[in-house]
């Protein structure tokens, strides 16, 4: 079975500075690994995945991720935050539709001016 | 523009009441989910279908129930509501059988039982 771990249950970080989103995945097979985002008092959308092919996968935002299959990571990253990324961050993983499509416990991102 | 729609944004409900939230989406897709949200769980999945009249189980399917009697409709229903089923509510649906396809999701019930 899938799982799907996300360090830090909240992240702050200021205006300008780096974002790092941390998620680690197990799968026995190769895994479809998605982010997506939640801003307040909606529901989720898709920000990037990866499935075969190119392993560094940009998405909406300025937003990326590289998915690194030694150390089973898919860590998302963004050069410069903006206020506007305060939301809250999933990371997923699905190796077959359904039941395998198994979420993170979520990380909140905080943006500080 | 796709779109999945919930019936209602916010429900307060009593103890013991039977609840239906609806979930109707417009991109013809073939399979819809119903989850659960909890701060510090994510999101996990209560029911899912593939199909019109069809259901399977996810991992918490424990006092909910399930119909789709159209493609476009997939409701959640709560038999007699407790207060542990206080929580946010997503429906999602996504095409066909690749595994790569984007789940598109609703903008999500918040239900509190009293």
């Amino acid at each position: 079975a899938q799982s799907v771990t996300q360090l830090g249950s909240h992240v702050s970080v200021s205006e300008g500075a780096l974002v790092l989103l941390r998620c680690n995945y197990s799968s026995s097979v190769p895994p479809y690994l998605f982010w997506y985002v939640q801003y307040p008092n909606q529901g989720l959308q898709l920000l990037l995945k990866y499935t075969t092919g190119a392993t560094l996968v940009k998405g909406i935002n300025g937003f990326e991720a590289e998915f690194k299959k030694s150390e089973t990571s898919f860590h998302l990253t963004k050069p410069s935050a903006h206020m506007s990324d305060a939301a809250e961050y999933f990371c997923a993983v699905t190796v077959t539709y359904g039941q395998n499509f198994v979420f993170g416990p979520g990380t909140r991102l905080s943006v500080l001016p | 523009d796709v779109k999945v729609t919930q019936s209602s944004r916010y429900l307060v409900k009593r103890t013991g009441e039977k609840v239906f939230l609806e979930c109707v989406q417009d991109m013809d897709h073939e399979n819809m989910f119903w989850y659960r949200q909890d701060p510090g769980l994510g999101l996990r999945l209560i029911y899912f279908s593939y199909d019109v009249k069809m259901k399977e189980k996810g991992d918490i399917p424990e006092g909910y129930s399930v119909s789709r009697e159209k493609k476009e409709r997939f409701s959640l229903i709560l038999e007699s509501a407790s207060t542990n089923q206080t929580s946010m509510y997503l429906c999602a649906s996504i095409k066909g059988v690749e595994p790569s396809n984007e789940q598109f999701f609703g903008p999500g019930t918040r239900l509190t039982v009293l």
